[in-house]
């Protein structure tokens, strides 16, 4: 159980597009979702945390605008890297909080490798 | 403001060897703690968490950890460690999983 995927494992995109992954609780409601990033040998960064059917809470220094969250359902959260460049370049993690759990446990997907040439 | 130290940026132990993986944390209260693993390339593995009660705790992997209150440390510990151990190790804290910069561990034949 409290199985949570990501799609697509990885992509590859030009500079200027946007690429938009997804984060899915396979087995469970997900009240709450966190969107991360990591870079190369460098531990998570906490980007921003989304309720379903409310805006997304951002981190300091996380621009909004770049990165638009949508979580408009239990079990489905997007990100969208908008005019992506080769910066943004990076490995990108969601996890989900279940609803109803006690101790807010966080359970995470495996990843979205994305790289913007 | 919380936060979350992992002092030791690599470590290199042979493959039998005990391990001991440091943790501290800065916290207002009694926080949530726990340890993750990350393969290459992959996400995240839960090896333990620590809510309350009895300190030790013992996780997946044969790894446990022990909270410390006045040390302010949670350390996870693995008593002989195998070549499939080599991977980096997370420790996290609080409602909002603030994370350590990470411990690599390489396992030597």
């Amino acid at each position: 159980g409290a199985v949570v995927s990501q799609h697509p494992s990885r992509v590859i995109c030009k500079s200027g597009t946007s690429v938009k992954i997804e984060c899915r609780s396979l087995d469970f409601q997900a009240t709450t979702m966190f969107w991360y990033r990591q870079f190369p040998k460098k531990s998570l960064m906490l980007m921003a945390t989304s309720n379903e059917g409310s805006k997304a809470t951002y981190e300091q220094g996380v621009e909004k605008d770049k990165f638009l969250i949508n979580h408009a359902s239990l079990t489905l959260s997007t990100l969208t890297v908008t005019s992506a460049h080769p910066e943004d370049s990076s490995f990108y993690i969601c996890s989900a909080r279940e609803m109803g759990r006690p101790y807010n446990e966080q359970f995470f997907g495996p990843g979205t490798r994305l790289t913007v040439l | 403001a919380q936060s979350v130290t992992q002092p030791d940026i690599h470590i290199t132990v042979s493959e039998g060897a005990s391990l001991e993986l440091r943790c501290n944390y800065s916290y207002g209260a009694t926080p949530y703690l726990f340890w993750y693993v990350q393969s290459p390339g992959q996400g995240l593995q839960l090896l333990l968490k620590y809510f309350s009660g009895d300190t030790l705790v013992q996780g997946i992997k044969g790894f446990e950890a022990e909270f410390k209150r006045s040390q302010s440390s949670f350390n996870l510990r693995k008593p002989s460690v195998h070549w499939s151990d080599a991977a980096e190790y997370f420790c996290a804290v609080g409602d909002d999983m603030r994370f350590g910069a990470g411990t690599r561990l390489t396992v030597k034949p």
